[in-house]
Parts: C-alpha cells; sequence; structure tokens
C-alpha cells in the first residue's frame, strides 16, 4: 500500500504532556497538509509544505503547535504542553499540485489524540 | 467568513435508488471543489473533483455538478449500495493547491 501513512493511530496522554506525530505522504507528492478533525465537523486546515517549505499555517496553530518536514519526504507534528481541547483526529493529506493547479489531496488515516 | 455548509446533515436512501448530496459555498473565488467519502475510523477518501471551467464532471457512479452562479455543489451516486454508507464532505479551495475548507458533512444511510 502506497497511500498516506500515519503513526500512532491512536495516542493517549495526560494534559501537559508533549506528542509528536509523524506522517508519510505519497512518495512522489511534493505537496503535505495537516489538518485537525473533531467528531461530526469536518476537517480543519492546520498548515502545509511543498518540499521542506511550510507555506501556510492556520490561526488554529498557536504556538504550542510546530511542524517540520525536514527533507520534504515525511512531517513530524509536535504539540507541547497539551491541552483539553487539543482532543482530535489529527490528519495528514498529501499532493502533487503545483501551485499552477490543484491537484486531489488524499488522506492518511489520522491519529487519534485523547487527553486526559 | 469563508465557509462551505451542507444543506442535510443527514440523508437516508434505499438501495439501489439514486443519491444527490447537496452543498453550498460562499467564497465566490474558490475555483477548485472536491467531495470526500468517509468511513467511520478512518481518513476522507477522495471521490471526484472538479474546477470551476466546468459545470459537470462523471464518475463511476459519480456525478458531480457545479452552479456558481448560485454557488451550489451537488454529489449525485447512482444505484446507491449499502458500502456507500458514509459521511460525504464537500471542500473547496483556490487553484494553487493550497488549504482545504470542509464542510460539515452529511452522513448517508443505505437502507437494503
Amino acid at each position: 500500500d502506497t497511500g498516506v501513512s500515519q503513526n500512532p493511530r491512536h495516542k493517549i496522554t495526560k494534559r501537559g504532556q508533549n506528542v509528536t506525530f509523524r506522517c508519510d505522504p505519497i512518495s512522489e507528492h511534493n505537496r503535505l497538509y495537516w489538518y485537525r478533525q473533531t467528531l461530526g465537523q469536518g476537517p480543519e486546515f492546520l498548515t502545509y509544505f511543498q518540499n521542506e517549505a511550510q507555506l501556510e499555517k492556520s490561526r488554529l496553530l498557536s504556538d504550542r503547535f510546530s511542524a517540520e518536514r525536514p527533507k520534504g519526504s515525511f512531517s513530524t507534528l509536535e504539540i507541547q504542553r497539551t491541552e483539553q481541547g487539543d482532543s482530535a483526529m489529527y490528519l495528514c493529506a498529501s499532493s502533487s499540485s503545483t501551485g499552477l493547479f490543484s491537484q486531489p489531496q488524499h488522506f492518511g488515516d489520522g491519529t487519534r489524540l485523547s487527553i486526559l | 467568513g469563508e465557509s462551505v455548509g451542507l444543506h442535510l446533515p443527514t440523508l437516508s436512501v434505499q438501495e439501489g435508488d439514486n443519491s444527490i448530496i447537496n452543498c453550498a459555498y460562499s467564497n465566490s473565488a474558490s475555483d477548485y471543489f472536491i467531495w470526500y467519502k468517509q468511513e467511520s475510523g478512518k481518513g476522507p477518501q477522495f471521490i471526484i473533483d472538479i474546477r470551476s471551467n466546468m459545470d459537470k464532471r462523471q464518475g463511476q457512479r459519480v456525478t458531480v455538478l457545479l452552479n456558481k452562479t448560485v454557488k451550489h455543489l451537488s454529489l449525485q451516486i447512482a444505484a446507491t449500495q449499502p458500502g456507500d454508507s458514509a459521511v460525504y464532505f464537500c471542500a473547496e479551495s483556490d487553484n494553487q493547491g493550497g488549504k482545504l475548507i470542509f464542510g460539515q458533512g452529511t452522513e448517508l444511510s443505505v437502507k437494503p
């Protein structure tokens, strides 16, 4: 299977702890996106990369959140000092968009974060 | 602000019938639209997309219609099957490959 891969699938942690999620995109895709989804809602955009450059960040991405894509391949999303409100599904997507025309974003199955 | 919304939060259809899921968008600058299917515990799965220079696009058993005049998007599923039961999201974007803005979703339930 060469789809988008996310790890871990589930993460349970205590409030105040730091967590890190990993996303491996489809190999030939140059763009990588992070979204957050809560129950009953559509995904909300957090940030995206083209290769290793972070091109846009949402206002939802507070100072406690940081994302990296150091070599333009996999990406990590870290949340520091987690809060109850951070409980959500964190989704990663990738696409082969060049900036001229959009191409479909393909999603992984997400990391479900639960804050105790 | 910018938003994409759905007219019906739930839709129940009989197996074999056609389904129509509607979506309204508010940002007239959006020129790329996409439909996803999401099953429980999984990520959104791409169904079909359409650019603003088109008003209709067909896939396998699915058709997307775009009416830019009234900023309306619909997904038609022909001969709906139990495996089509899921939540369906529409999303919009500019045509530069950036962020998607999602609606709340419509839950499709197919009765055998």
